[in-house]
């Protein structure tokens, strides 16, 4: 039972550079969300999209940041010229339609040097 | 105000307690969600509840629509329980798992 796979674990990134983070959702599931959590602080939701479609990025930093859920292939979560404040733990989970069922991903551990 | 509340922030208990962790909220919703994160780990979904009450294990899970509140209760507590517990609203609607979250409480046991 292969659940929500994210990639990589952990990401070192150096100022500037950008970051692309994967998240493949379960088997079957059209929908991802995508959700960071600062250092010490709680979870955010980011932005909801189903294939080929953001729905929801409510969320979003309105710079620098971007998300695409391709008709084939994982979703990616883009942030570019990243800075030390994006430094967080990136999560996704996965839906079916109309499911409130929630199923995460590991995460990706992101940090900014 | 936040839309959810949780409390304790942090507890702490010996192993074999009976623990009860609290949310309240104050928005309309179609479910409400406890997880359950490890240090440095992920995320694990442990109930999904619009009314009622849910047992798994010796993990119990009851909501109170009209107070809006809920309550995870773990019975025997062992220090592998030890993580941080979030409460977290689905609103419904499209995009049911745009979820909000409470800040958690961190739960440590001792042996």
């Amino acid at each position: 039972n292969a659940g929500v796979m994210q990639n990589p674990r952990h990401l070192v990134r150096r100022r500037g550079q950008e970051a692309r983070l994967r998240c493949s959702p379960m088997k079957g599931h059209s929908h991802v969300y995508w959700y960071r959590q600062l250092p010490e602080e709680g979870l955010k939701f980011m932005v909801y999209l189903q294939k080929e479609n953001i729905i929801d990025e409510s969320g979003m930093p309105k710079e620098r940041f971007s998300a695409e859920f391709p008709k084939e292939g994982p979703s990616i979560l883009r942030i570019q010229q990243v800075v030390r404040g994006d430094s967080a733990a990136y999560f996704c989970a996965s839906s079916r339609q109309g499911d409130t069922e929630a199923f995460f991903g590991q995460g990706t551990r992101l940090t900014v040097v | 105000k936040n839309e959810v509340e949780q409390s304790p922030q942090n507890l702490t208990a010996q192993e074999g307690e009976f623990i009860t962790i609290n949310c309240s909220y104050s928005v309309g919703i179609s479910a409400l969600h406890w997880l359950q994160q490890h240090p440095g780990g992920g995320i694990v979904s442990l109930f999904m509840l619009s009314s009622g009450k849910k047992k798994h294990g010796r993990l119990i899970a009851t909501i109170n629509i009209q107070e809006k509140h809920s309550s995870l209760h773990i019975t025997a507590s062992h220090p592998r329980d030890s993580a941080v517990y979030i409460c977290a609203l689905s609103m419904g609607g499209q995009g049911a798992q745009k979820l909000v979250f409470g800040q958690g409480t961190r739960l440590t046991i001792n042996p």
